[in-house]
């Protein structure tokens, strides 16, 4: 069955550096996205991608988080200057229209 | 007028049980209705899913029933099983836009 593979599964960084934070989705699927999943809460949407551009975006997606689809392959999120408290679980999905397919996600700690 | 509000928050069953989890949602714009199942560790993983131009929708063990008029839908998991312990997420969108919003988590338990 296809999946959404993500890397690397964990991740650790400091206090202000860049991270990118990768998922290749389902080869046929044309919408793509970016949850977030603080340890014990409910998932959040951070953004969605297509046509190679962002199509909605919350509140969360502030100007330190990017996303970028650099091959025909690749999905990336990038958060320039990390934070303590953009330490959560981040998770890719895609869809060809509405069922999402989840990733099973990247463990981003800040320290 | 985004959020879904779940409820319970955690719930213990004995083997064989009902489990029902519910939600309620105030954007009546909202088209889209799927429940997610979620194993630590693991990506939300889709259980099952409705339209609002439905008031039931059954596969296997699981239905949701819908109750559009008081924005209200909810997850029933019949003959519960040890291996359906898991964080289980009620979600809407609306039409024609991509940002799904989640509610809060119902963590279950079904004892053997």
């Amino acid at each position: 069955e296809p999946e959404v593979t993500q890397t690397p599964s964990h991740q650790v960084t400091q206090m202000g550096q860049e991270v990118i934070l990768r998922c290749v989705p389902i080869s046929n699927h044309l919408y793509f996205y970016w949850y977030r999943q603080i340890l014990g809460q409910k998932v959040e949407f951070l953004v969605s991608f297509y046509n190679n551009e962002i199509s909605e975006k919350s509140e969360i997606f502030d100007d330190q988080f990017s996303v970028e689809r650099p091959d025909g392959s690749n999905f990336t999120l990038k958060i320039r200057s990390t934070k303590l408290e953009d330490s959560a679980m981040y998770f890719c999905a895609s869809s060809e229209e509405r069922e999402n397919t989840f990733g099973s996600g990247t463990r981003l700690t800040v320290v | 007028q985004q959020q879904v509000k779940q409820s319970p928050q955690s719930l213990i069953v004995q083997k064989g049980g009902i489990s029902i989890i519910n939600c309620a949602y105030e954007n009546t714009a909202f088209d889209y209705f799927p429940w997610y199942q979620q194993f630590p560790g693991k990506g939300p993983a889709l259980l099952i899913a409705i339209r609002p131009d439905v008031s039931e929708k059954k596969e296997g063990r699981f239905t949701i029933s819908f109750n559009k008029s008081a924005k209200q839908f909810s997850l029933h998991i019949m003959d519960s099983q040890p291996g359906d312990s898991a964080t289980y997420f009620c979600a809407a969108r609306v039409l024609r836009r991509n940002d799904m919003r989640f509610g809060a988590g119902t963590r279950l338990t079904v004892k053997p």
